[in-house]
């Protein structure tokens, strides 16, 4: 799988956009983009994800750049149950999920 | 509230003890994976199932040994543990394992070594 880089820790306010960068410069015409989040105590949770196209839900909203080389994902009014580990993953061999370190995102009140 | 249902969610277990972590789910998915997640640390896969057979192994020591005895259940047979094996052990299963569907999870069982 493609590796992906994500700032370590990011703060948001409260109500605000919360928009979160990812890096996968070596990505694959066929490796998807996904992102889990992982609260404490938890097991990860599927966000969202995509092949070329931007790609919305009612969690999210993913944009993928043109090239494909870099991705966001927008949480569009942060609460504070959106604080955890945000893991961007590029997926490409059957069955596998490879987790990079992840951004630990803080909302604050 | 999460579809793939974990069990135990604590388990403390000496290092001769034997025991088993069960894991199921009834969203018809067939594809159903092990992962191990130290603290601090992302989750890394351990096991995948497809179609109850056994498709990749991620060179897991033989201390641990998976089951899928139907398309519905997953086990984890623990036996001989080390201290070093305490995690948060978690599973997942997607409709059939493509790249294309996603992975839901557990909450995990958290495992103490004594």
């Amino acid at each position: 799988d493609a590796k992906t880089t994500q700032p370590p820790s990011m703060d948001c306010a409260e109500g605000r956009a919360a928009n979160l960068p990812c890096n996968h410069s070596t990505i694959s015409g066929n490796e998807y983009v996904y992102w889990y989040r992982q609260i404490h105590s938890q097991g990860p949770q599927y966000i969202i994800h995509g092949l070329k196209n931007n790609e919305t839900n009612e969690m999210a909203s993913l944009i993928i750049t043109e090239d494909r080389k870099s991705s966001t994902l927008i949480l569009p009014h942060a609460t504070l149950r959106d604080t955890a580990v945000y893991y961007c993953i590029v997926r490409v061999a059957y069955d596998k999920i490879i987790f990079g370190k992840g951004t630990r995102l803080h909302i604050l009140p | 509230d999460t579809e793939v249902t974990q069990t135990p969610k604590h388990l403390v277990m000496g290092m001769t003890n034997k025991k088993s972590l069960k894991c199921e789910q009834h969203m018809g998915h067939r594809a159903m994976y092990w992962y191990k997640q130290k603290a601090k640390k992302p989750p890394e896969l351990m096991f995948v199932y497809s179609y109850e057979k056994l498709s990749i192994n991620e060179s897991v020591p033989s201390r641990f040994s998976p089951e899928c005895p139907n398309s519905s259940l997953l086990n984890l047979h623990l036996h001989a543990l080390q201290p070093e094996d305490s995690a948060l052990y978690l599973c997942a299963s997607s409709l059939q394992g493509a790249v294309n569907q996603p992975q839901h999870f557990g909450d995990g069982t958290r495992l103490s070594i004594l």
